[in-house]
């Protein structure tokens, strides 16, 4: 199974959006409505932000948005703030009953 | 709330099995609320999910690790625990164990995270 695809950076000046893309294929982000989100500082577990696309745990931020069309899941971050600065994984649910992984997106606050 | 930690070995030889230990508190894992289940992470890498299992129900692994990869319970000790068979470098990694929705679907709580380096 090949991760799913996120872009490998993406950057932004506080106050700002910023749109994570994550794109799979029908046997995982298209087929089903279970994408997540984690965020991860360096040396630190990843944290989850966001579930079932668009479900958020409690305690997070309503600044976190997860949303999908078709294969792509996306995860937007409004009003953009330095301690955003942190890697962002998606995953998704696959027609194997396993989890997949995108390759991690390293957000750069400008 | 759910807390795990991980222990074991933090280097290991080519060749050899990797075990690492995961006890869970706040929680049992005999629970019918989570899925257990071990992901790991290369320096410098991305994630990358290898088993899970459900207490009483069958074992999910990545087909990738499948032939190498143990999972076992023990309930008394809410510990659960990963063996991985005939190492290499490539398997040095940060190993973190979790716990998963009930539904297989998203990983709900983390580990701090264990560095298991493969070295001569």
């Amino acid at each position: 199974q090949s991760a799913l695809t996120q872009p490998a950076s993406v950057s932004g000046s506080p106050g700002q959006s910023i749109t994570i893309s994550c794109t799979g294929t029908s046997s995982d982000v298209g087929g089903y409505n279970y994408v997540s989100w984690h965020q991860q500082y360096p040396g630190k577990a990843p944290k989850l932000l966001i579930y079932d696309v668009s479900n958020r745990p409690s305690g997070v931020s309503n600044r976190f948005f997860g949303s999908k069309s078709g294969n792509t899941a996306s995860l937007t971050i409004s009003g953009l703030q330095a301690e955003d600065e942190a890697d962002y994984y998606c995953t998704s649910y696959t027609s194997s009953k396993t989890l997949l992984f995108g390759g991690g997106t390293k957000l750069t606050v400008l | 709330q759910l807390q795990l930690q991980e222990s074991g070995p933090g280097l290991v030889k080519p060749s050899e099995t990797l075990s690492l230990t995961c006890t869970v508190s706040g929680g049992s894992i005999s629970t019918s609320d989570y899925y257990w289940g071990w992901i790991r992470q290369p320096p410098g890498k991305g994630l990358e999910w290898i088993v899970s299992f459900y207490f009483s129900e069958k074992t999910y692994y990545n087909p990738s690790l499948k032939s190498r990869v143990t999972m076992s319970a023990d309930t008394s000790r809410d510990q659960f625990s990963l063996k991985l068979r005939s190492v290499t470098a490539s398997d040095t990694a940060v190993y973190y164990c979790a716990a998963l929705s009930r539904w297989l679907t998203y990983i709900d709580f983390w580990g701090q995270g264990t560095l298991v380096t493969v070295s001569s």
